[in-house]
């Protein structure tokens, strides 16, 4: 089965900090992995995903996530946080198009 | 751009009514969905469609029916509302069935079942 879990439902980082957002990922079949954001009463954005090309996939806003097989993780990065970046972020992995499982959900404040 | 619009942002009923949650999207696209998100719980799948008129069970279908009439427009039906349906509701839409295929969504519909 596909699933993915997302550690730690909030995290906190102050102003220009290292933004760090983990999943991990179980799939039997080389994955597909997305990750969206939700910013406050909106619908999920994607932000980038992976798609079995390079392994480091750049997104938008600053964000970039690496694909590490052997760790079964997909850990989302920003060198630096900026205010805005304060919203939900889902991680999710699809088997196919019909049935894309998401994580919990990471709540990222940002404090000045 | 893609545009999925929701009918609603908020919504508040009565338990016991029918309830109609409306998606459409711009893009000519093939599948939606419907999701239901709960905090802790993420994002989990109603039911979703892959052409018109036709439909397919997700995880938690019960208490929910779908109408798809026309390629653009994808209905979430609650047919008798309970209090455990409030929630908010996402649709989405993807091109096509490829699993590397985006899915785009909606705004939400936060629906408040008194």
């Amino acid at each position: 089965a596909q699933s993915v879990t997302q550690l730690g439902s909030h995290v906190s980082v102050s102003e220009g900090a290292l933004v760090l957002l983990r999943c991990n990922y179980s799939s039997s079949v080389p994955p597909y992995l997305f990750w969206y954001v939700q910013y406050p009463n909106q619908g999920l954005q994607l932000l980038l995903k992976y798609t079995s090309a390079a392994t480091l996939v750049k997104g938008i806003n600053g964000f970039e996530a690496e694909f590490k097989k052997s760790e079964t993780s997909f850990h989302l990065t920003k060198p630096s946080a900026h205010m805005s970046d304060a919203a939900e972020y889902f991680c999710a992995v699809s088997y196919n198009n019909n049935d894309m499982r998401f994580g919990a959900g990471t709540r990222l404040t940002v404090k000045p | 751009d893609v545009k999925v619009t929701q009918s609603s942002r908020y919504l508040v009923k009565r338990t016991g009514e029918k309830v109609f949650l409306e998606c459409v999207q711009d893009m000519d696209h093939e599948n939606m969905f419907w999701y239901r998100q709960d905090p802790g719980l993420g994002l989990r799948l109603i039911y979703f469609s892959y052409d018109v008129k036709m439909k397919e069970k997700g995880d938690i279908p019960e208490g929910y029916s779908v109408s798809r009439e026309k390629k653009e427009r994808f209905s979430l039906i609650l047919e008798s509302a309970s209090t455990n349906q409030t929630s908010m509701y996402l649709c989405a839409s993807s091109l096509s069935a490829d699993r590397s295929e985006t899915q785009y969504f909606g705004p939400g519909t936060r629906l408040l079942v008194l």
